[in-house]
């Protein structure tokens, strides 16, 4: 069965210092990956997405960039954070291919970032 | 109008009432449609995928009406631990992208 890692659980880190999240999924070949962020009490924002190793597709963030070393490998970082950065960080897979009519999400654990 | 809205709630509801959300959403051509749960300081999780005809999981239900272009969710004889956000998605097809809606919180009181 298909797991999916995400570490570290909480971190809390100053203003201006870099950030580096990782997410591993096992179980299956060539997902698609993605980057959440969640505000308290906000929704789910996208953030990156990746269909294969090396391609990212970049939503939102400017200060944010994401990388894919690996099939089943995705990592998050910054090179100097913002207070608006804080917020809880969601990786999630889905199966790989363009679309489909049912490509469910599924989440790891998350990684709840304070930035101070 | 965003693209997916969903009424925030909180909906606080005896044990084992019945209990249904709506969704809405805006893109005509979106073709898959999830419901998903959080607990509080948790990942979301896949509750059910929406199917055209409906489909019934338990004591959850999952409707979709295209022409109104809005999903619902049932939750029958509601459990103290039901509690929890309930999120809508919503997935075009031939995209890897889905949109999530903000959430409705339920409540399920003793």
């Amino acid at each position: 069965s298909q797991t999916i890692h995400q570490w570290p659980a909480t971190l809390v880190q100053p203003v201006g210092s870099p950030l580096s999240l990782e997410c591993t999924v096992e179980g299956t070949s060539n997902p698609n990956l993605y980057w959440y962020r969640q505000a308290a009490g906000r929704g789910l924002q996208l953030l990156f997405y990746s269909v294969g190793i090396g391609q990212i597709s970049s939503e939102v963030p400017q200060n944010l960039s994401a990388s894919r070393p690996q099939d089943r490998q995705f990592i998050l970082s910054s090179k100097k954070l913002l207070l608006s950065d804080s917020g809880f960080y969601l990786c999630a897979w889905s199966n790989g291919g363009h679309g489909g009519s049912y490509n469910e999400q599924f989440f790891g654990p998350g990684t709840r970032l304070t930035v101070l | 109008r965003k693209e997916v809205e969903q009424d925030p709630g909180p909906f606080n509801v005896p044990e084992g009432a019945t209990v249904a959300f709506n969704c809405t959403y805006s893109n005509s051509a979106s073709q898959s449609f999830f419901w998903y749960r959080q607990d509080c300081r948790k990942e979301p999780k896949l509750l059910m995928s929406v199917y055209s005809s409906g489909n019934e999981d338990g004591r959850f239900t999952a409707q979709l009406n295209r022409a109104s272009q809005y999903i619902s969710l049932l939750i029958r004889d509601s459990k103290l631990s039901d509690s929890a956000t309930y999120l809508c998605v919503v997935k075009p097809g031939g995209y890897q992208k889905v949109t999530f809606g903000t959430g409705t919180k339920l409540q399920v009181i003793p």
